[in-house]
């Protein structure tokens, strides 16, 4: 299946911990990675491979990817990570090669 | 270090041809592994991939649109061309070019801003 669906929204206070999902069948045999996309800008790559983080991204960027969930977690969350989340599937088996999730947005309170 | 930036027009009418050049620099499209790949997002909507060509001259496009479009290289110029066809109000988006690396599991690790393309008569 190419579907890739995530919730809408999540809404956390500053300090805690920020949990989004990306689902799809059997997504953790493929990989994803994560965007992050502040308003009018481009999206910034903030995980790739599942779990790995390029240069210069935060330690409380991580992320998870097992069964039919993969997640994206962010701890102790601060004001500048309000913004919206993209998970993107690569399967390499597929003709959907690259399949992008509908976004989650993040509010911090 | 690398950068990206789109250009063409902004403004299309419908039934027309769409012509879209990623320019780039502080990498080689010849390079083993490395590709380019146009990402499209409507205003308030989500991010949709559209093509990704890589090194070895593989293309590869949207299941969705593959009928529309064409994506090509030039690598004299460090550029990278996607041509989308029959426009229509509903390809109205902000159209991004990005860097893709197998070293970085195939993911777009660095994008141009986008150009905004309307499609309207």
């Amino acid at each position: 299946s190419s579907v890739v669906t995530q919730t809408p929204s999540v809404s956390v206070a500053p300090g805690q911990t920020a949990r989004i999902t990306c689902g799809g069948q059997s997504i953790g045999d493929k990989r994803v990675h994560w965007y992050q996309q502040r308003p009018g800008q481009a999206p910034v790559l903030v995980i790739y491979d599942d779990r790995a983080r390029p240069s210069g991204i935060p330690e409380r960027f991580s992320a998870s990817n097992s069964g039919n969930t993969a997640t994206l977690t962010i701890s102790t969350v601060e004001a500048g990570d309000e913004a919206h989340y993209f998970c993107q599937v690569w399967d390499a088996t597929s003709d959907h090669l690259v399949v992008f999730g509908g976004g989650t947005t993040l509010t911090v309170l | 270090q690398i950068t990206l930036k789109e250009s063409g027009p902004t403004l299309v009418k419908p039934t027309q041809t769409l012509t879209l050049t990623c320019t780039f620099s502080g990498f080689s499209v010849t390079t083993s592994g490395v590709g380019v790949g146009w990402i499209r997002q409507p205003p308030g909507k989500a991010l949709e991939w559209l093509a990704l060509i890589y090194w070895n001259d593989d293309k590869f496009y949207s299941p969705s649109l593959k009928n529309r479009l064409t994506i090509a290289k030039d690598t004299s110029d460090n550029q990278v061309v996607l041509t989308m066809t029959n426009m229509d109000p509903v390809d109205t988006a902000t159209y991004h070019c990005a860097h893709s690396d197998w070293a970085a599991a195939s993911s777009f690790d660095f994008w141009g801003q986008g150009i905004l393309v309307t499609v309207s008569s």
